[in-house]
């Protein structure tokens, strides 16, 4: 069985940029979360998606964005980056019902901000 | 909102000793805890995870303690190896979708 998929690995973009990255879940997964690591801040819950709809949002600007896909792919978007941009963004899928449904991460998709 | 706190941030322990991660969470709410391990370059991998009906899980080498009273649960590794060497962070959700609430991480190095 696939794992989460996270593309791309890595990226270098410039200040002002804006930048999607993309996450394929587990087959049979419909929830997909997002989040930011960072050294300084750890790992910051970004927003969830559960059946294309956003469920939960964490406590970032509105220049950071998502969506979901009816194959429960989802994308992040960020928009006018900035240098504090730079960090590991991860997708996490699970089965997303009720119940304590565990969470797998993808490899992330390192970000640079120049 | 959620506050979870880990400690230490750091551990160096002989291999074949036992490894301890304590955290707190703030949330009486919070009802599963599960544990990641992130090595180096990777995402965060989960290893064992507890839900707020039990007070103990155990999977081999590794167990998770819960006590819903004082708001901590921790992580036990017995036996171990290098190969246990990476980041370890725990996390609290409330069951109302995977919105997680990370502690800072421990970076366990088990020397040889």
């Amino acid at each position: 069985k696939a794992g989460v998929t996270q593309t791309p690995r890595y990226l270098i973009k410039t200040r002002g940029q804006q930048v999607t990255l993309s996450c394929s879940p587990i087959s049979g997964h419909r929830s997909v979360s997002w989040y930011q690591q960072t050294p300084g801040q750890g790992l910051q819950f970004l927003f969830e998606y559960f059946s294309e709809t956003q469920r939960n949002k964490g406590n970032f600007p509105g220049r950071f964005s998502g969506r979901q896909f009816s194959n429960s792919r989802s994308e992040m978007n960020v928009s006018t980056l900035e240098l504090g941009d730079s960090a590991l963004y991860l997708c996490a899928s699970s089965f997303g019902h009720q119940g304590f449904a565990e969470a797998f991460f993808g490899q992330g998709t390192r970000l640079t901000v120049v | 909102g959620e506050n979870v706190e880990q400690h230490p941030s750091t551990l160096s322990v002989q291999e074949g000793d036992s490894a301890v991660i304590k955290c707190t969470y703030s949330d009486s709410a919070s009802n599963y805890f599960p544990w990641y391990k992130q090595e180096l370059g990777k995402g965060p991998q989960l290893i064992i995870d507890i839900r707020s009906n039990v007070g103990e899980k155990k999977d081999q080498r590794i167990a998770v303690t819960l006590n819903k009273t004082a708001k901590h649960f921790s992580l036990h590794i017995t036996e171990t190896q290098p190969e246990d060497s990476a980041v370890y962070f725990c996390a609290a959700s409330k069951n109302t979708g995977n919105q997680f609430y990370f502690g800072t991480g421990t970076s366990l190095t088990v020397i040889p």
